[in-house]
């Protein structure tokens, strides 16, 4: 049981460049989460996903992309890397969104730096 | 809008020493509370919750109390260790978000032999 699973560990883009992040759990959880962390910000979400086929914005969404073509899986995209974008990227798994059921499991994360 | 506000660190103290990691939050419904903790390299653990007023979540020797009145989460150790060294979290989910995980900047903690 890998629980919360990130690739790539590392990555070190040039502005303009595209890349995909990709998430994997074996928990059969609903819904995953993708979020960034930043120095003295803590996490902040960037698109979540309550179920196979369903994607919806988080609290940053411009400049990234998701997918949830299968249920174990939840990519992030870039399509064209800005420096802003330079952080650590985390995903997060959950049963459910219901009060109770919503705790989130977290994956080891990205960190991405963009030049 | 949803908000967490911890203090910020770093907290440096020495070994057994008692440690007080304030929290406090503003939320439109009637959140549940958790403490998120990260070590060094690694994604974040649930480290203890609580979901409703009065409540007491508790973990590894780690308390917190859920106080509607003061809107707070203070997170308590009686005898911290160099183990203990990591980022804490305060966070909310709020069912009138989504129950979405809100998050405060995280403290980080450094313990002393």
């Amino acid at each position: 049981n890998a629980g919360v699973t990130q690739t790539p560990k590392f990555r070190v883009l040039k502005t303009g460049q595209s890349m995909t992040l990709l998430c994997a759990q074996d928990m059969n959880h609903e819904y995953m989460y993708w979020y960034r962390q930043d120095p003295g910000m803590g996490l902040r979400l960037i698109h979540y996903s309550v179920g196979e086929g369903t994607t919806a914005k988080g609290e940053v969404p411009d400049g990234y992309n998701v997918s949830r073509l299968k249920k174990q899986n939840f990519l992030l995209g870039l399509e064209s890397a800005a420096p802003s974008q330079t952080s650590v990227y985390f995903c997060a798994s959950s049963y459910s969104g219901r009060a109770g059921w919503n705790e989130q499991f977290f994956g080891p994360g990205t960190r991405l730096t963009v030049l | 809008g949803n908000s967490v506000t911890q203090m910020e660190g770093p907290v440096t103290l020495s070994e057994e020493a008692f440690l007080t990691i304030n929290c406090t939050y503003t939320a439109t419904g009637y959140p549940s509370l958790f403490w998120y903790v990260q070590y060094p390299g690694e994604g974040l653990q649930l480290l203890l919750k609580a979901t409703k007023a009065d409540d007491k979540g508790s973990n590894k020797g780690f308390e917190a109390t859920y106080r509607k009145e003061t809107t707070s989460f203070h997170l308590e150790k009686g005898s911290v260790q160099v183990s203990d060294s990591a980022v804490y979290f305060c966070a909310l989910s709020d069912p009138g978000a989504g129950n979405m995980l809100t998050f405060g900047g995280g403290t980080r903690l450094m313990v002393k032999p």
